[in-house]
């Protein structure tokens, strides 16, 4: 199992800004891709998850309204979007699945920086 | 609170066992998981369901539960152990996970 995630990103306040993290080594569809947050100096913060197989998104509330989660499962691609960003998005941004079990997160990307800065 | 807590830090000398306990605050959970995340670097989940270890995790790595009390043990501690601890649990009334603040094993 591997998920390879883009490189580091630099947006502006108020835009959005998408990440990807290609998944391989395991059928796409059959597990979630969560998202999880870690800002600068910081403990993991669980966003939310997509499920590959039909497209729905559960969110932590806190994350509600200023993210959206998809997958593509014609090449195997979960995208987190970050929408209008602030200075509070300048975070490091993990994709993870749980392949043993669903409520535990067995396989984690690299990670990918994001600095908000104008 | 509502959630799960770790202390900030823990500290022990090298080769000696590290406990690092996460405490569940009103939370309906089935199964405490714990990650190590090194400075830089993606976590590694070394334990789930409070004592079993996925393939490839050293021995050394264990776990126990009592009451509302998880622990991860780490035993023959070296300085490659140095480390951010995470426990997670699965919130079971909003079927999501939660992590602790995570724990900062330092070996001294």
């Amino acid at each position: 199992v591997h998920l390879v995630q883009s490189t580091a990103e630099v947006g502006k306040p108020g835009a959005t800004l998408r990440i990807s993290c290609q998944a391989s080594g395991y059928t796409f569809i059959d597990h979630y891709i969560h998202w999880v947050k870690q800002a600068p100096g910081k403990g993991l913060e669980w966003m939310g998850l997509v499920d590959p197989e039909d497209g729905q998104q559960i969110f932590a509330e806190k994350f509600r309204d200023t993210v959206t989660m998809t997958a593509d499962t014609s090449t195997d691609t979960a995208y987190l979007d970050l929408n209008s960003l602030t200075s509070d998005d300048t975070a490091v941004f993990f994709c993870a699945t749980g392949t043993l079990q669903h409520n535990l997160l067995d396989h984690w990307g690299q990670g990918t920086l994001v600095t908000v800065s104008s | 609170s509502y959630g799960v807590t770790q202390p900030p830090s823990v500290s022990v000398a090298p080769g000696q066992t590290a406990r690092i306990p996460c405490e569940k605050n009103r939370i309906e959970t089935a199964g405490v998981h714990w990650y190590q995340q090194r400075p830089g670097q993606a976590p590694v989940l070394v334990v789930y369901d409070e004592s079993d270890r996925p393939s490839g995790i050293p021995d050394r790595f264990s776990g126990s539960n009592s009451g509302d009390t998880a622990t991860l043990i780490i035993t023959g501690v070296a300085a490659g152990d140095e480390a951010d601890y995470y426990c997670q649990v699965w919130d079971s009334n909003t079927d999501q996970p939660v992590f602790g603040g995570g724990t900062k094993l330092t070996v001294l």
